[in-house]
């Protein structure tokens, strides 16, 4: 029940092009949804986050799309870009009991080609 | 900009050694938290860090791992005696203004 899951794998997006990743949850008390980007050698950062009283968050040109009742999330890059091309990690967090235990789904490498 | 610095950025070490890894946070912070990333893998949460006391732990970090905040400033992550499996990215991370995580540059443990 604590699982994240994420899809696909792996996502390879012409530049200019939406480039979209998937995630889905089980658990109900996750109250916050943040997606991690992350480059080789590098620790994760974080990109945008949402939480589950709003259906849609966009930052540039991430855009967060959230539904509550299929339990599911997504990140849509708009315009990729070859500077874009890392693994990215959804992950969801109970906040509620002060917690700070980010459950991170498998990650999906991303890449934009020219 | 990363929050925290992590040292060493590498270490290799032979089974059964002990290992320390440090974190020291670029600000006051009171909560810490460290997770892992095996190669190639998810990240996964081990243990969240509060005012000197365990707040919070995962099924992974059992009785081999330990943590401290030997000075004051910096907080470490102590693996007693390692295996081959744990050779990961170790991250150490920090809260935000809200509930986000930032993380640092990670500490890669090769276990030989």
């Amino acid at each position: 029940q604590q699982q994240v899951k994420q899809s696909p794998q792996s996502l390879i997006v012409q530049k200019g092009g939406i480039s979209i990743i998937n995630c889905a949850y089980e658990n109900t008390a996750f109250d916050y949804f943040p997606w991690y980007q992350q480059f080789p050698g590098k620790g994760p950062a974080l990109l945008i986050a949402i939480r589950p009283d709003v259906s849609e968050k966009k930052e540039g040109r991430f855009t967060i799309s959230f539904n509550k009742s299929a339990k599911q999330f997504s990140l849509h890059i708009m315009d990729s870009q070859p500077g874009d091309s890392a693994t990215y990690f959804c992950a969801a967090l109970y906040s509620g009991a002060g917690s700070y235990q980010l459950t991170f789904g498998k990650g999906t490498k991303l890449s934009v080609i020219p | 900009e990363p929050e925290v610095t992590q040292t060493p950025s590498h270490q290799v070490t032979q089974m059964g050694q002990e290992v320390i890894l440090r974190c020291v946070p670029i600000s006051n912070h009171l909560y810490f938290y460290w997770y892992r990333q095996i190669l190639g893998q998810k990240v996964e949460f081990l243990v969240s860090f509060y005012n000197n006391e365990i707040s919070e732990k995962s099924e992974i970090f059992d009785d081999q791992f330990s943590v401290e905040r030997p000075d004051g400033s910096n907080f470490t992550l102590k693996i007693r005696s390692t295996k081959l499996e744990d050779s990961a990215m170790y991250f150490c991370a920090t809260p935000g203004r809200v509930t986000e995580a930032f993380f640092g540059q990670g500490t890669r443990l090769t276990v030989v």
